[in-house]
């Protein structure tokens, strides 16, 4: 089945350390996005991606860095510069036969 | 940029009523309305969504009306039941049928009392 796969589920982090966020897509979708979501915030994109080896910052871009070296796959580093990590991660695709995103899992990551 | 507010930010209705969830926009470019529904632990589905020359569109018991003049658009649910209880997210942006960038509401969570 075709669909977006983000791991790990759940990612516990020191204060200081880089840490990356894997997502990948077997849909052949062109465009790519990281949003983070926090409680009563909805949900902020941090970067996209419409095709391989370029990206352009969202609106939340400080402390993340991402890359496009494969169309399936859009990791995610969460950096030390970013102040608060701790939150809930969603990576979605999106192509133009169809309409929308499609949403990954998402990971929780921790800052611990 | 595009900026999307959405009301209210909780809702609880006896199975069986009427839920509306209402949201605003911006941007006047904005073309694309799409409706996505959460729930606990996983990531959002998208259940309906609309395109700006268009007025209002359903399917079955879930319908979205789009009034450009104002910027604002709603989610209408009738007859609701248990497994329509989640979390709503409106979103708003311009899209050219793929690639689009959306900018989200912060969420409506939808109780159903049985």
């Amino acid at each position: 089945d075709g669909g977006i796969t983000q791991s790990p589920k759940y990612l516990f982090r020191k204060e200081g350390q880089n840490v990356t966020l894997s997502c990948e897509q077997n849909l052949n979708h062109d465009a790519m996005y990281w949003y983070r979501q926090d409680p009563g915030q909805g949900l902020r994109l941090i970067y996209y991606s419409q095709i391989v080896n370029d990206f352009q910052k969202g609106d939340i871009a400080e402390g993340y860095s991402v890359s496009r070296e494969k169309k399936e796959s859009f990791p995610l580093t969460v950096t030390s510069a970013q102040k608060n990590p701790t939150a809930f991660y969603l990576c979605a695709s999106s192509t133009r036969d169809i309409n929308g995103y499609t949403f990954g899992s998402g990971t929780r990551l921790t800052v611990v | 940029g595009e900026n999307v507010e959405q009301h209210p930010s909780t809702l609880s209705v006896q199975e069986g009523d009427s839920a509306v969830i209402k949201c605003t926009y911006s941007d006047s470019a904005s073309n694309y309305f799409p409706w996505y529904k959460q729930e606990l632990g996983k990531g959002p589905q998208l259940i309906i969504d609309i395109r700006s020359n268009v007025g209002e569109k359903k399917d079955q018991r879930i319908a979205v009306t789009l009034n450009k003049t104002a910027k604002h658009f709603s989610l209408h649910i009738t007859e609701t039941q248990p497994e329509d209880s989640a979390v709503y997210f409106c979103a708003a942006g311009v899209s050219n049928f793929g690639n689009e960038k959306l900018t989200f509401g912060t969420g409506t969570r939808l109780t159903i009392i049985p």
